[in-house]
């Protein structure tokens, strides 16, 4: 299988700690996304990082790529109830297709 | 700006019976398409995507179908519905040109099939 695989699959946390979720994939991509889903609701896309870059920023989340590796970790500093998801990692090997993992459930305890 | 539309939000149906569900996009032109179905608590499994009218990729052998009557209308249905058909459907487009290979997904249908 191709797709990408999160772990933890669940993660509790208290306000203000950081969250990291780690995501693993078999092949060769073109990039890695990571998307939110906040329960019963669609997926809302976070960030993507590209096979030629290594990290990337966008406020309180840190994403790393280590293709030698062949795995990614998505970092969420200073946690907030707010954040409280599941969170995906999605593989992009070129083409039409975007394959999802199973997700990290991510729980924020205020 | 652009906004994806699902409906309907929750349907029960029974064994048997036929299903329809609509997804229409606004705002983009030529928009990449895309059917998945999560079951609770796990990831999405690509059912059904679409890069124009008409043409439909699957991705699952299963009693569901896909049309693309329109450029931005994707329909997702079946003749007959089995109770593994329950779970949590999402649309998602993609304009795919842009390059940014980003999903934008709609509110999704929970279906339960009894």
């Amino acid at each position: 299988s191709q797709q990408g695989e999160e772990d933890p699959q669940a993660l509790s946390i208290q306000e203000g700690e950081n969250a990291t979720m780690n995501c693993s994939y078999k092949t060769s991509i073109n990039n890695l996304q990571w998307y939110r889903q906040n329960s019963g609701r669609g997926l809302v896309h976070l960030i993507l990082i590209r096979s030629n870059e290594r990290e990337k920023h966008s406020g309180r989340l840190r994403v790393t790529l280590d293709t030698s590796k062949k795995s990614s970790s998505l970092l969420i500093t200073a946690s907030r109830a707010a954040d409280t998801a599941s969170y995906f990692c999605a593989t992009d090997f070129g083409g039409f297709k975007t394959i999802f993992g199973a997700g990290t459930r991510l729980f924020v305890k205020a | 700006s652009q906004t994806i539309h699902q409906w309907p939000a929750t349907l029960v149906q029974p064994v048997g019976s036929p299903l329809s569900l609509e997804c229409t996009v606004e705002g983009t032109s030529n928009p990449n398409l895309y059917w998945y179905r999560q079951a609770a608590g796990r990831g999405l499994q690509l059912l059904f995507y679409s890069v124009g009218i008409g043409q439909i990729s699957s991705e699952v052998p299963q009693n569901l179908s896909a049309s693309r009557p329109q450029d931005r209308q994707f329909i997702l249905s079946s003749k007959k519905l089995l109770l593994s058909d329950s779970g949590f459907y999402l649309c998602a487009w993609e304009d795919y040109l842009a390059g940014g290979n980003e999903q934008f997904f709609g509110p999704g249908t929970r279906l339960t099939v009894l």
